[in-house]
């Protein structure tokens, strides 16, 4: 069962630059995010969505964009990547909108940005 | 405002010992508290969840305490292991949002 696949797993991108993080899931569920995890901060939802075609912001969503154009996949791109976006990124998903929902994690991407 | 708030931020039992985590919510319409347990280098992944109608819930060695008048929940990890070593998020979610809000994590270290 492959779940939730994140790539890259690591990257190092300098000040400036745009990249993209990919996510992807297999089990057909409706609701996706993006959480990026920072020491002693927790983990903090940048972007999620409900359904193809559906996004919206979390709670720290600048400098970041998102789009959800199929059920399975759900981009991170980061416009211009600056020093405080140096962490390690989470995707999730779930299998509907709801709460009392399980939210599967994918196992990150960690980045650092120079 | 940190909606969700855990302590200690880490914490070292002895093998054997128990373990207990603790957190405190400030929005009374929260209905659901999950625990997350995140192993070095992975992604966290659900271990234990409470709803507010009960006040206990066991699965094994991990059971969480639910004390709605106080807005505060527990996990208690019983006869801990070196494997239980581990990040442990507490959460919530209901209030007319479905997002989980996460308290900032305790780092659990369990010595033989």
């Amino acid at each position: 069962n492959a779940g939730v696949t994140q790539t890259p797993k690591f990257q190092v991108l300098k000040t400036g630059q745009s990249m993209t993080l990919q996510c992807a899931q297999d089990m057909n569920h409706e609701y996706m995010s993006w959480y990026r995890q920072d020491p002693g901060m927790g983990l903090r939802l940048i972007h999620y969505s409900v359904g193809a075609g559906i996004t919206d912001q979390g709670e720290v969503p600048n400098g970041y964009n998102v789009s959800r154009s199929t059920t399975e996949d759900f981009p991170l791109r980061l416009l211009s990547a600056a020093p405080s976006q140096t962490s390690v990124y989470f995707c999730a998903s779930s299998p509907t909108y709801s709460s009392g929902n399980t939210i599967y994690f994918g196992e990150g991407s960690w980045l650092t940005v120079v | 405002q940190q909606q969700v708030k855990q302590s200690p931020q880490s914490l070292i039992v002895q093998k054997g010992g128990i373990s207990i985590i603790n957190c405190a919510y400030e929005n009374t319409a929260f209905d659901y508290f999950p625990w997350y347990q995140q192993f070095p280098g992975k992604g966290p992944a659900l271990l234990i969840a409470i709803r507010p109608d009960v006040s206990e819930k066991k699965e094994g060695r991990f059971t969480i305490s639910f004390n709605k008048s106080a807005k505060q929940f527990s996990l208690h990890i019983m006869d801990s292991q070196p494997g239980d070593s581990a990040t442990y998020f507490c959460a919530a979610s209901g209030a007319g949002s479905y997002q989980l809000t996460f308290g900032k994590g305790t780092k659990l270290s369990v010595i033989p």
